[in-house]
């Protein structure tokens, strides 16, 4: 069964400081892997994905990802954080179920909260 | 913003009820898929249309049913509501084919009391 593991249910970090979110996957084939993002009390926004190719994946606001298909890993990083990036992430991968190709198994989401 | 509405943003029901939830999807993709969203998780996925078709279901009972017309809308139905119903529901859209990215609207903030 395809699965996305987002192990951390909350990261803090101080405003201009890098920032990571964690993201594991478990699929057979080829990973299709997607962020997202989460403000309070709104849909979720897609931050970006990765197909295929390299393996840092450039994305919106400053975002990028990196891909390692030896650690089944898809973590989520920006050199400077803003306290505006303060939300809930939550990573995504794309399965196959019944026909629905492009069904996204989420994870659990990982609060960010940035400090000023 | 997505170009992706729903409506209404916020229903409250009361157990037994039946609920429809509707959204308009991004002009010019003919797919649309909807995701319940419980407090505190990730969004699950309910069901998938493709051209007026249910084209794929999770985990969901049959009383979670829906609609896709042609100019890009569509519909979530849930009949008996129960309390475990109470939820923010998404729905997304996006092309039939590739990989693109879904497009999600803000969702409607189901409570069932």
């Amino acid at each position: 069964a395809q699965s996305v593991a987002q192990p951390e249910d909350q990261v803090n970090v101080a405003e201009g400081n890098p920032l990571t979110v964690k993201c594991t996957y478990s699929v057979s084939g080829n990973p299709y892997l997607f962020w997202y993002v989460q403000y309070p009390n709104r849909g979720l926004q897609f931050l970006l994905k990765y197909i295929t190719g390299d393996n840092l994946v450039k994305g919106s606001y400053g975002f990028e990802a990196e891909f390692n298909k030896s650690q089944t890993s898809f973590h989520l990083k920006k050199p400077s954080a803003l306290v505006s990036d303060s939300a809930l992430y939550f990573c995504a991968v794309r399965g196959i179920y019944g026909g629905a190709t492009n069904k996204l198994i989420f994870g659990t989401g990982t609060l960010l909260a940035v400090q000023p | 913003e997505t170009g992706v509405t729903q409506s209404p943003t916020h229903l409250i029901k009361t157990r037994g009820q039946q609920v429809t939830l509707r959204c308009s999807s991004q002009s010019g993709h003919n797919t649309v898929s909807w995701y319940q969203q419980a407090l505190g998780q990730g969004p699950q996925f309910i069901f998938q249309y493709y051209r007026e078709e249910e084209n794929g279901r999770g985990n969901f009972p049959p009383r979670f049913s829906g609609l896709q017309f042609p100019n890009y809308s569509s519909e979530l139905n849930v009949n008996a509501l129960e309390l475990d119903d109470s939820a923010l529901y998404l729905c997304a859209s996006s092309l039939a084919w590739g990989v693109d990215e879904q497009y999600f609207g803000p969702g409607t903030r189901l409570t069932v009391t």
